[in-house]
């Protein structure tokens, strides 16, 4: 089993949908957990860290599901410029590197 | 701030060939890493570094080398390259403290190794 697993993709969504992204992790001594998105040809960037209680960050919204080790990220009201492929990030040290990333989902918003 | 600066940005090799890319940092982070991207695949951890003088292997660092001489910089060399090494490159950075402590990274270098 991969450690960090992701929905497989891509998504085509209209513009305005909501569209949730799932991604489940293996090693249960995670402690850090975080989304990013890469756009073709490009480097990932940070869209937002996952903490405990769950995060927004305008339509952004993460949670995280530490006795499912789960975690979803929802994005409303979809955009154009949303397009992208969405990576799913765990690390497994309180410091330090170990950071596995997810094969990443696929997001076309189409107008 | 610049961030995190790779170098080159394309690069074709021929088998056998050697060469560095270069990685430079100028946020202070701690910790430097490199990655390297294969389609259908995650990002893949080749080598890291938690302060000068110090690295370690990541999961695929085989043909790869590092050295970490000062805070700032952080190159790669391909000792001898190879067909398989054909990848993005991306160097990363992050502080040493704070859970939550996320990689920034650069633009990436693109290899193409015939």
């Amino acid at each position: 089993r991969k450690e960090v697993e992701q929905d497989p993709g891509p998504f085509n969504v209209p513009e305005g949908a909501t569209v949730a992204f799932n991604c489940t992790y293996s090693n249960s001594a995670s402690q850090s957990f975080f989304w990013y998105r890469q756009d073709c040809r490009k480097e990932p960037k940070l869209l937002m860290s996952v903490y405990s209680s769950g995060n927004e960050d305008g339509r952004f919204t993460a949670q995280l599901n530490r006795a499912s080790q789960y975690i979803s990220l929802l994005i409303r009201d979809s955009k154009l410029s949303d397009s992208a492929t969405y990576l799913c990030v765990v690390n497994s040290r309180d410091y330090g590197q170990n950071f596995v990333f997810g094969p990443g989902t696929r997001l076309s918003v189409l107008p | 701030n610049a961030g995190v600066t790779q170098t080159p940005k394309f690069q074709v090799l021929k088998t056998g060939q050697s060469m560095t890319l270069q990685c430079a940092q100028d946020m202070n982070h701690e910790y430097m890493s490199w990655y390297r991207q294969d389609p259908g695949m995650g990002l893949r951890l080749i080598h890291y570094s938690v302060g000068a003088g110090i690295t370690d292997q990541g999961e695929v660092p085989n043909g790869y080398n590092v050295s970490r001489s000062t805070t700032e910089d952080f190159p790669l060399r391909l000792l001898s390259a190879a067909p398989s090494q054909t990848s993005v490159y991306f160097c990363a950075s992050n502080r040493a403290t704070g859970k939550h402590s996320p990689l920034h990274f650069g633009n990436g270098t693109r290899l193409t190794v015939t």
